[in-house]
């Protein structure tokens, strides 16, 4: 079935060490994003892909990179996690059907739960 | 600032119990999704609802789009202890040149609901 994979569902890292998340996508849809969280809030958007353009939300820390080498594969890179950046991470997709048509709907990945010792 | 305003923010019912979620904004959106999110699992998509005064019963669950598409409600009767979830709104803002938006959808902040046996 098509979906949003990611994985590791389950990650651990120590404090200050690169960690990287992944997300697939076999919905062939040109909108990818990445979200962040805690526990019972909504979830915080960090940034989104359209096509290849990168869109950096304003709040984002320098700390969170992301890079999508082709349309079905996206990575979250925390370079320096610290333990506030402990959280829940969701990929998401959507078709965007261009400037003047509204967004289709979000498709979430299960998330990776990520833990900082 | 907050786009969408959700309320309330936590809902603790019996079971049976009747319920109402709103999802408010000054903005006009062109389509508005509703998401139910379990802990430890990405949101999984309810209902989409695109026209003005817009309503859509999935089982027990009602959701209506407002007339002026800037305002949505769900309602749940008689509430199960398996409807506990964190319940998300979120909405793709309209616009004659949507620009820096393309692509993205405005969540609310969720509304924690807990129903118990």
């Amino acid at each position: 079935d098509a979906m949003v994979i990611q994985n590791p569902r389950y990650q651990v890292t120590q404090f200050g060490k690169p960690v990287t998340l992944s997300c697939s996508q076999t919905l062939n849809h040109n909108v990818m994003y990445w979200y962040q969280q805690k526990s019972s809030q909504a979830p915080k958007l960090l940034f989104h892909y359209y096509d290849k353009d990168f869109n950096n939300e304003a709040d984002t820390p320098d700390n969170f990179q992301s890079r999508r080498p082709n349309t079905s594969f996206c990575f979250l890179d925390i370079r320096s996690p610290g333990l506030g950046d402990a959280a829940m991470y969701l990929c998401a997709t959507s078709r965007e059907g261009g400037r003047w048509v509204s967004t289709d709907t979000q498709y979430f990945g299960p998330g990776t739960r990520l833990t900082v010792l | 600032t907050q786009l969408l305003e959700q309320s309330p923010q936590f809902l603790s019912i019996q079971e049976g119990e009747n319920l109402t979620v709103y999802c408010n904004s000054s903005s006009v959106f062109s389509s508005l999704q509703w998401y139910r999110q379990e802990p430890g699992e990405g949101p999984v998509l309810l209902v989409t609802v695109v026209t003005g005064g817009e309503v859509k019963k999935l089982k027990r669950l009602t959701f209506q789009f407002g007339d002026a598409r800037k305002d949505s409600s769900l309602h749940i009767t008689a509430a199960q202890p398996g409807d506990t979830g964190l319940y998300l709104c979120a909405g793709d803002v309209q616009g004659t040149d949507r620009g820096s938006t393309l692509g993205r959808l405005y969540f609310g902040r969720g509304t924690q609901l807990t129903v118990w046996p």
